[in-house]
């Protein structure tokens, strides 16, 4: 159990271009998803929280207008990454989480990999 | 700005225990310990948590400290497949995860 799914797996866009990406959990219903990015050689950044059926909070130097999160079922959340640069290229993680309270586990994604050429 | 720290790198030979430390020594009493491994260019795999006494999972084990500045995740048989960045987190009230580098494991044959 606890399944969660990303797509597309990988992605090259064109610079000025906005990119889509889908976080599922498959097997369970999260009520709450988190979205990271990941340069090569670094530690996973969180870049947003978002609840199910809320705006999503971002964390600080996170451009809310470029990174768009929408979380609109208990089992879907999508980033989009809209006027894509090359500095943007990264890779995406997603994380969901199914319980509130204490002791809830965060699973992941297998990851996005964005290429801006 | 992570809570933890962790040996960069770590070897471990193939069948053997490996152990890996964490300290986090401004830990409050209410944050949970969590230990995620990423191998290369995959999403981070989730192995244990605690919050004070130890844990054992199929997985691995936490054994945490009395005072619980500090914790180890053992992995009892290390096998090539554990080879990975293994992540010791804090994890926040408001459930947010705060990553470190992780301590590169390394298990060889």
């Amino acid at each position: 159990g606890a399944v969660v799914s990303q797509h597309p797996s990988w992605v090259i866009c064109k610079s000025g271009t906005s990119v889509k990406i889908e976080c599922r959990s498959l097997d369970f219903q999260a009520t709450t998803m988190f979205w990271y990015r990941q340069f090569p050689k670094q530690s996973l950044m969180l870049m947003a929280t978002s609840n199910e059926g809320s705006k999503a909070t971002y964390e600080q130097g996170v451009e809310k207008d470029k990174f768009l999160i929408n979380h609109a079922s208990l089992t879907l959340s999508t980033l989009t990454v809209t006027s894509a640069h090359p500095e943007d290229s990264s890779f995406y993680i997603c994380s969901a989480s199914g319980l509130a309270g204490s002791g809830d586990e965060q699973y992941f994604g297998p990851g996005t990999r964005l290429t801006v050429t | 700005d992570a809570k933890t720290t962790q040996p960069t790198s770590m070897d471990c030979a193939e069948g053997r225990a490996a152990n890996l430390p964490c300290n986090h020594s401004t830990i409050s009493g209410n944050e949970y310990v969590y230990w995620y491994r990423q191998i290369h260019s995959q999403g981070p795999q989730y192995i244990i948590h605690g919050l004070k006494n130890n844990e054992t999972n199929e997985m691995a084990s936490l054994i945490i400290t009395e005072d619980r500045k500090s914790s180890t995740l053992i992995l009892p048989h290390a096998t090539l497949r554990d080879t990975a960045v293994y992540y010791c987190i804090v994890r926040l009230n408001n459930r947010k995860l705060i990553w470190g580098l992780g301590t590169s494991l390394a298990v060889n044959p």
